[in-house]
């Protein structure tokens, strides 16, 4: 499948900052879809983009499709110590497979 | 609140050993998709089947690994025999339409000695 690059890899912030967190592909994707795994669980779905160009809320995060359809963005906003985990991004192009990012690991202090 | 289960949550063998693990996928989804994740390898895809059917299982290793459907609500991934390199967290993820959206169960964590 298409490689798909997240960065950065690990973040380590302070309660009440906001984050930025983005992945690239070198192909396009039809679908970008944006997932957060906690400690001893499976990855949960956050949102689901369709649409080149799309900006989609969810609560605090917020996600976009790229215009290029090689890109997406996931913002949190004033994080909070749940956000803790490993936030992955997936892109889809045909069929029925997902390429999944290696994750970037969020740490939120107090 | 519909979910994906599986089980075992967790499992420790011997290597040698046969290990199934299984899975229930969320009502009315016709996709299921098996995953391995390890620190090394992240999430990896072993197969995948739609109504039942696979579709797709060139992730696995053919010599040891079986996944099949029984039916529309359980589908199992075999080990057999396990190895210790087979040690990972194995997820089981189902989905409503083309693969666009998948949902992940809680994992089995396969431990083998």
């Amino acid at each position: 499948g298409q490689q798909l690059n997240q960065s950065p890899q690990s973040m380590f912030i302070q309660e009440g900052e906001d984050v930025s967190m983005n992945c690239t592909s070198s192909s396009i994707f039809n679908t970008w879809l944006w997932y957060k795994q906690d400690p001893g669980e499976g990855p949960v779905l956050l949102i689901a983009l369709y649409k080149a160009g799309e900006l989609t809320s969810n609560g605090r995060l917020t996600a976009q499709f790229g215009i290029t359809r090689k890109d997406s963005f996931l913002n949190i906003s004033a994080s909070i110590p749940s956000d803790v985990g490993i936030y992955f991004c997936a892109g889809h192009l045909s069929g029925y497979a997902l390429n999944f990012g290696k994750g970037t690991s969020l740490l939120v202090t107090p | 609140d519909a979910r994906v289960t599986q089980t075992p949550r967790h499992k420790v063998t011997e290597m040698g050993q046969e290990v199934t693990m299984r899975c229930q996928p969320i009502l009315g989804h016709n996709t299921v998709f098996w995953y391995r994740q390890t620190m090394m390898q992240g999430l990896e895809l072993l197969a995948y089947f739609r109504n039942r059917a696979p579709l797709d299982d060139s992730g696995m290793p053919k010599d040891r690994f079986s996944a099949e459907m029984p039916d529309a609500t359980l589908a199992t991934l075999k080990i057999q025999p396990s190895e210790p390199r087979d040690s990972a967290v194995y997820f089981c993820a189902s989905g409503p339409d083309r693969g666009q959206t998948q949902y992940f169960g809680p994992g089995t964590r396969l431990l083998v000695l």
